[in-house]
């Protein structure tokens, strides 16, 4: 069974400061790995996507990649009170034709002022 | 920006009805998916569909279910006589490539199904 783990937390960071969210996946073949933001209650948003080992940035958000490992983390720089939500780490399966996403719990993220 | 739409956004009904789910992937997007979310719990992956078939679907896709393309911008769920546990947000999302492919599904807005 291929499975993505990322602690539920919830992580408290106050305003400003960088939250860093992390995530193992089982499957040493998976490719692609996203990171979503979720807002309770709605769908899944793309933040970030990383095929590579290494670093990735897009603004205030940073993803690394260790397929070594098998980790993938997300930094947020400057981190706002919008920014709270749940952070879903995914990895890309293989499927015959189309590659389904296998998702995490997720991270629920705090950002006090 | 194009995105993906999905009607209704909530649907009520009584345990043993059927429910058809809508959803219009993004245009020129060729793959299609379902995933749920059981309450406090993980996205699961339903199943994918491309080129008027399904591609794969989990163990969670059983006989009650079934997805269809009535026309070029529809893409339907039905769940054929609903129980108390098909009570979730069911996504769907449509992506450009397929096995091996860097592309991103996008997601719609969900609907959330009540079984009563």
């Amino acid at each position: 069974q291929k499975e993505v783990e990322q602690n539920s937390g919830p992580l408290s960071v106050p305003e400003g400061a960088i939250a860093s969210l992390n995530c193992t996946y089982s499957d040493r073949v998976s490719q692609s790995f996203f990171w979503y933001r979720q807002y309770s209650g709605k769908s899944p948003e793309l933040i970030m996507s990383i095929y590579s080992n290494g670093d990735k940035e897009d603004g205030r958000f940073t993803a690394q990649l260790n397929k070594a490992s098998q980790y993938v983390s997300l930094l947020i720089r400057d981190s706002q009170p919008s920014d709270s939500a749940t952070y879903l780490c995914a990895v890309k399966g293989l499927g015959m034709i189309t590659d389904k996403l296998i998702f995490g719990t997720g991270t629920r993220l705090q950002v006090f002022p | 920006e194009p995105e993906v739409t999905q009607t209704p956004s909530h649907q009520v009904t009584q345990m043993g009805q059927e429910v058809i789910l809508r959803c219009v992937p993004i245009s020129n997007h060729l793959y299609f998916y379902w995933y749920r979310q059981i309450l406090g719990q993980k996205v699961e992956f339903l199943v994918s569909f491309y080129n008027n078939e399904i591609s794969e679907k989990s163990e969670i896709f059983d006989d009650q279910f079934s997805v269809e393309r009535p026309d070029g911008s529809n893409f339907t769920l039905k769940i054929r006589s609903t129980k108390l546990e098909d009570s979730a947000m069911y996504f769907c999302a449509s992506g450009t490539s397929g096995v091996g492919g860097t592309d991103t599904q996008y997601f719609g807005p969900g609907t959330r199904l009540t079984v009563l």
